[in-house]
């Protein structure tokens, strides 16, 4: 079992609906949970990130984490063309290791 | 205030080469880590430097090394290059105790023929 799952299936939406993605993931250890958006060949780009369990809202984003589940989601809500990226979670422990751990990432189209 | 920047943006090297990719960290940050990401995959973390010393590796051999300079510049120096190292190297700059907030440059592309 990888350490962060992301479905990578492409997502597809009209302008103005809400985009719904999610990760889970199975080391108990993580405590900061982030999200970035990569447009296409691009370096990732800081979204947002929550620590332990709850919600975080910044403008049309918010991010969720439910650490009993082990589960995280972001939405999108009113999307933009311009939000059709690559939008991939990532996560930290903070126990000494340094590393984010990645999920394989979700390409979103809004279409026009 | 300066983002993270890498050198160069694109790099063509044959199987059994060495290469060496170039970071500049943004204005501030002391602490680097490089990662690979494969066509269709999450960036994977090879490993982290902070005040010049190595601190934490992914599970990357040893022919990826890397060094951070007293202005808080990186190299990553990969030898015997493979086919699979094909990929976009990416460096990442933060605050240390700071992991959650890691700022990346837009990477460098490396084919390997």
């Amino acid at each position: 079992q990888k350490e962060v799952e992301q479905d990578p299936g492409p997502l597809s939406v009209p302008e103005g609906a809400i985009v719904s993605l999610n990760c889970t993931y199975s080391n108990s250890a993580f405590q900061y949970f982030m999200w970035y958006r990569q447009y296409s060949r691009k370096g990732p780009e800081l979204l947002m990130y929550t620590y332990s369990s709850g919600n975080k809202e910044d403008g049309r984003f918010t991010a969720q984490v439910d650490k009993s589940s082990k589960y995280i989601s972001l939405f999108i809500r009113d999307s933009q063309p311009s939000d059709s990226a690559t939008y991939l979670c990532a996560m930290n422990d903070q126990g000494g290791n340094n590393r984010l751990a990645f999920g394989k990432g979700n390409q979103v189209v809004v279409i026009p | 205030e300066t983002g993270v920047t890498q050198s160069p943006t694109h790099l063509i090297k044959t199987r059994g080469q060495q290469v060496t990719l170039r970071c500049s960290s943004q204005s501030g940050h002391n602490t680097v880590s490089w990662y690979q990401q494969a066509l269709g995959q999450g960036p994977q973390f090879i490993f982290q430097y902070y005040r010049e010393e190595e601190n934490g590796r992914g599970n990357f051999p040893p022919r990826f090394s890397g060094l951070q300079f007293p202005n808080y510049s990186s190299e990553l120096n990969v030898n015997a290059l493979e086919l699979d190292d094909s990929a976009l190297y990416l460096c990442a700059s933060s605050l240390p105790g700071s992991q959650e907030t890691q700022y990346f440059g837009p990477g460098t592309r490396l084919l390997v023929l």
